[in-house]
């Protein structure tokens, strides 16, 4: 039989717009939370992270912010670009369980020049 | 800093060979991970070690798959004997405790 891929949530939005991706994770017992960013034929690559004592965190360009109330994380690109296309993967770390990360399936942003 | 480095880049082999994935982790970093990238299950750790010592094995497949790390700059991913459901791209990541984890560029393998 043909087999069937993961069929990632995707984004498309215009060049100079703001993006917003979202992730709920799954265990409340998480405190640190970390933002991939992969391109095709590499690696994922770590654009930022948050720790549980916070709710928002600002980097370059990006924000995120993280409502441990309904376990809900959240990455904001301000003025998308199209050197921002990838695949937006969200991870969260257990407290207890050193560190092993769980990733969401990812989101695929889009960015139409 | 040269990140993590991973070898060979691309494998192609037949079932049935031993297939030997190899990662040399950031300098300092003191945990190392192994996953597997496909599109059917997307992103799943295999293994992981803390100073050289395997903590979590619960994603290996199954006895073909095994991992070692004989010391701080070095570990191997085997696959003995490969099939073709096999075929994916691995991934090597070191952190230093509870931080972010950095990858590698990725071995893609392919079982024929």
């Amino acid at each position: 039989g043909e087999s069937v891929g993961l069929h990632l949530p995707t984004l498309s939005v215009q060049e100079g717009d703001n993006s917003i991706i979202n992730c709920a994770y799954s265990n409340s017992a998480s405190d640190y939370f970390i933002w991939y960013k992969q391109e095709s034929g590499k690696g994922p690559q770590f654009i930022i992270d948050i720790r549980s004592n916070m709710d928002k965190r600002q980097g370059q360009r990006v924000t995120v912010l993280l409502n441990k109330t309904v376990k809900h994380l959240s990455l904001q690109i301000a003025a998308t670009q199209p050197g921002d296309s990838a695949v937006y993967f969200c991870a969260e770390n257990i407290y207890n369980q050193g560190g092993k990360l769980i990733f969401g399936q990812g989101t695929e942003l889009s960015v139409k020049p | 800093d040269a990140g993590v480095i991973q070898s060979p880049r691309h494998e192609v082999t037949e079932m049935g060979q031993e297939v030997t994935l190899r990662c040399k982790p950031i300098s300092g970093h003191n945990s190392l991970f192994w996953y597997r990238q496909t599109m059917m299950r997307g992103l799943e750790l295999l293994i992981y070690f803390n100073n050289n010592v395997p903590i979590d094995d619960s994603g290996m497949p199954e006895d073909r798959f095994s991992a070692k790390m004989p010391n701080a700059s070095f570990s191997t991913l085997k696959i003995q004997p490969s099939e073709p459901r096999d075929s994916a791209v691995y991934f090597c990541a070191s952190s230093f405790s509870r931080a972010e984890q950095y990858f590698g560029p990725g071995t893609r393998l392919t079982v024929t």
